[in-house]
């Protein structure tokens, strides 16, 4: 069992629906990450946090310290969001930004 | 700079050969992280640098691979007898400090032949 799973592993949306990713862990956390990743792209970090929500525009991520469990949401889905989303953990013990990643979420939003 | 920068972009080399890529982070960033992202197998932590020091060497998967930074900022992966398996995508991530948000390069695509 892997320590950082994602669900699901491929996702198609219509343009505008609402849409969710759920990370799971079950390692002890200093931090959980949210990352997106375009095709043949970089990495950008969308999230980093560590209690409750944080929302950036139409993006959307919670997470539930006593579940072990995160979701990022997307509102109004754009073709422009079509990504991998990868979930990332940082171990608590450690305290740094050596994470543990969830193996992504590929999203593909059709117009 | 502006943000992390990789180089080189991609590089083609024969099975055998020594590899060295070169990350630049961000101005200021004292924590480099060094990941690789192979096909299949998904992102995985390879080294860790605060400042100059390398506190965490964990991730790196065989005595083939070193890194080394100098004067806080620059790092160098080297990858000495590169070996087809070692075909993959090394990114470098800084952040200003250990657990703080992340800053991701472009990467470098390796392909051993």
């Amino acid at each position: 069992k892997n320590e950082v799973e994602q669900s699901p592993q491929n996702l198609t949306a219509q343009e505008g629906e609402f849409i969710t990713i759920n990370c799971s862990y079950s390692v002890g956390i200093s931090a959980l990450h949210w990352l997106q990743q375009h095709p043949g792209g970089g990495i950008v970090s969308l999230f980093m946090l560590s209690s409750g929500k944080k929302k950036h525009g139409r993006l959307i991520a919670t997470i539930n310290i006593q579940e072990k469990h995160s979701s990022l949401h997307i509102t109004a889905s754009h073709p422009r969001d079509s990504a991998v989303y990868i979930c990332a953990v940082g171990d608590n013990w450690d305290a740094t930004n050596k994470l543990i990643f969830g193996t992504g979420t590929l999203l593909a939003v059709q117009p | 700079g502006a943000g992390v920068s990789q180089s080189p972009s991609n590089k083609v080399t024969e099975k055998g050969k020594d590899v060295e890529l070169r990350c630049d982070p961000i101005s200021g960033h004292t924590a480099l992280y060094w990941y690789r992202q192979s096909l299949g197998q998904g992102l995985e932590f390879l080294i860790y640098f605060q400042g100059n020091s390398a506190p965490d060497k964990s991730g790196l998967p065989s005595d083939r691979f070193s890194a080394e930074r100098t004067g806080g900022s620059v790092s160098t992966l080297t990858i000495q007898r590169t070996q087809q398996e070692d075909s993959a995508v090394y990114l470098c991530a800084s952040s200003f400090e250990n657990t703080g948000e992340l800053f991701f390069g472009e990467g470098s695509r390796l392909t051993v032949l």
